[in-house]
């Protein structure tokens, strides 16, 4: 696609539920990202995946997340038994580049909600 | 520890009138700096990057960054403001090899008619 896609948008969960969201890189991007980022607050890095390295995960906050990009392209990041502190939009961002020099191509987010 | 300040939580300007967000890094070694937007309940663009060369980057939508060596900033500026201008702004940094991007906490800016 032409650019980086999300989804759900929104998603409105209840607390204890396990939630998937999806992130469709930009094509030919090796570089994904997931950050998380609450309401007033700056980007929170969550995991990094570049290409078939293993991947970054030192910024997952709990044992409840988890994220998989198969196949190089799509990623899923899962967050199990949910919280009511885990409500914040998920970005997911993709890059082309590998020195690191290059920007990120961000998707519009999805917003979850804990009740 | 790589660092990203940005002292202002809030920037009001007139439309006409020259802005400026404010934001300076601490990194070990040669850092790449960047500036993206985020515009109300979008996600976050890419508007210009220091790597190296000139130390006036010019990027979209007017924009423009001075990169500071000797003050480790990197300011964004734009000569004359536009109400669609007002959007919450970041700057970021890497340093060297360090795959991970310091984010700053954002700045608010708004553009006033």
């Amino acid at each position: 696609g032409a650019g980086v896609s999300q989804s759900p948008s929104n998603k409105v969960t209840e607390k204890g539920k396990d939630v998937e969201l999806r992130c469709d890189p930009i094509s030919g991007h090796t570089a994904l990202y997931w950050y998380r980022q609450s309401l007033g607050q700056g980007l929170e890095f969550l995991i990094y995946f570049q290409g078939n390295s293993a991947p970054d995960k030192s910024g997952l906050p709990s044992d409840r997340f988890s994220a998989e990009r198969t196949g190089g392209s799509v990623s899923t990041l899962t967050i199990q038994r949910t919280q009511q502190e885990d409500s914040a939009v998920y970005l997911c961002a993709s890059s082309l580049d590998r020195t690191n020099t290059g920007e990120l191509f961000f998707g519009e987010g999805s917003r979850l909600t804990v009740l | 520890a790589q660092s990203v300040a940005q002292p202002e939580d809030q920037v009001n300007v007139a439309e006409g009138n020259p802005l400026t967000v404010k934001c300076t890094y601490s990194v070990s070694g040669n850092p790449y700096l960047f500036w993206y937007v985020q515009y109300p309940n979008r996600g976050l663009q890419f508007l210009l990057k220091y790597i190296t060369g000139d130390n006036l980057v010019k990027g979209s939508y007017g924009f423009e960054a001075e990169f500071n060596k000797s003050q480790t900033s990197f300011h964004l500026k734009k000569p004359s403001a536009l109400v669609s201008d007002s959007a919450l702004y970041f700057c970021a940094v890497r340093a060297g090899n360090n795959r991970k991007l310091i984010w700053g906490l954002g700045t608010s800016l708004a553009v006033n008619p």
